[in-house]
């Protein structure tokens, strides 16, 4: 089983539409939750990051943790075509293990107009 | 500007033949780390560095090497590369902080033949 688990996708969403897409980890004393945006053929951008239960806002994105659960999720309300883009979901170690940082294989979000 | 720079971005290898990629951040992080990146793997940690002499391997350490010598710099060392190797590598960096993530270098892709 894997650390950090997404579905990889497609997802395909229509223009003005919300995405949703959700992540689940299995390590129960992680603390810090990091969503990237990956364009093809360049580097992971950090776009949000989450440690508390409940909902974070920043812009047309929410994050949402659920540690009882161990899941996070990212809306991205008024979907883009900009937004296609592939999103990685992050952990990161514990307290004595903070440059451990795992992530999911990504969701592959296309955003039709 | 702040950045990770790694070079080279491009390198065609031959197997056996070492090699080195190098990295370098100017945001004085305490953190460093060398990902891969392969088609339905995601994003795998090869080793992590807390600081200067500090290192830790990651998921796929088999294989590399890695160095903390100054604080800005990382080099990743394959002694004898193998096809396996063959993947799109990223460098990161993070400051000593529960709360941030990992800024991504441009990326080096390598094949070895």
């Amino acid at each position: 089983q894997k650390e950090v688990e997404q579905n990889s996708g497609p997802l395909s969403v229509p223009e003005g539409a919300i995405a949703s897409l959700n992540c689940t980890y299995s390590d129960r004393v992680s603390q810090s939750f990091f969503w990237y945006r990956q364009y093809s053929g360049k580097s992971p951008e950090l776009i949000m990051s989450i440690y508390s239960n409940g909902d974070k806002e920043d812009g047309r994105f929410t994050a949402q943790l659920n540690k009882a659960s161990q899941y996070v999720s990212l809306l991205i309300r008024d979907s883009q075509p900009s937004d296609s883009a592939t999103y990685l979901c992050a952990v990161k170690g514990t307290t004595d293990s903070w440059g451990k940082f795992q992530f999911g294989a990504g969701t592959q979000v296309v955003v039709t107009p | 500007e702040a950045q990770v720079t790694q070079n080279p971005r491009y390198l065609i290898t031959v197997t056996g033949k070492k090699l080195t990629v190098t990295c370098s951040q100017n945001m004085n992080h305490e953190y460093m780390s060398w990902y891969r990146q392969d088609p339905g793997l995601g994003l795998r940690q090869i080793y992590y560095s807390m600081n200067v002499e500090v290192t830790d391997k990651g998921d796929v350490p088999e294989g590399y090497k890695v160095s903390r010598k100054e604080k800005r710099n990382f080099p990743l060392i394959l002694e004898s590369p193998s096809p396996n190797q063959t993947s799109l590598y990223f460098c990161a960096s993070s400051p000593h902080e529960r709360n941030y993530g990992y800024t991504f270098g441009s990326g080096t892709r390598l094949t070895v033949v």
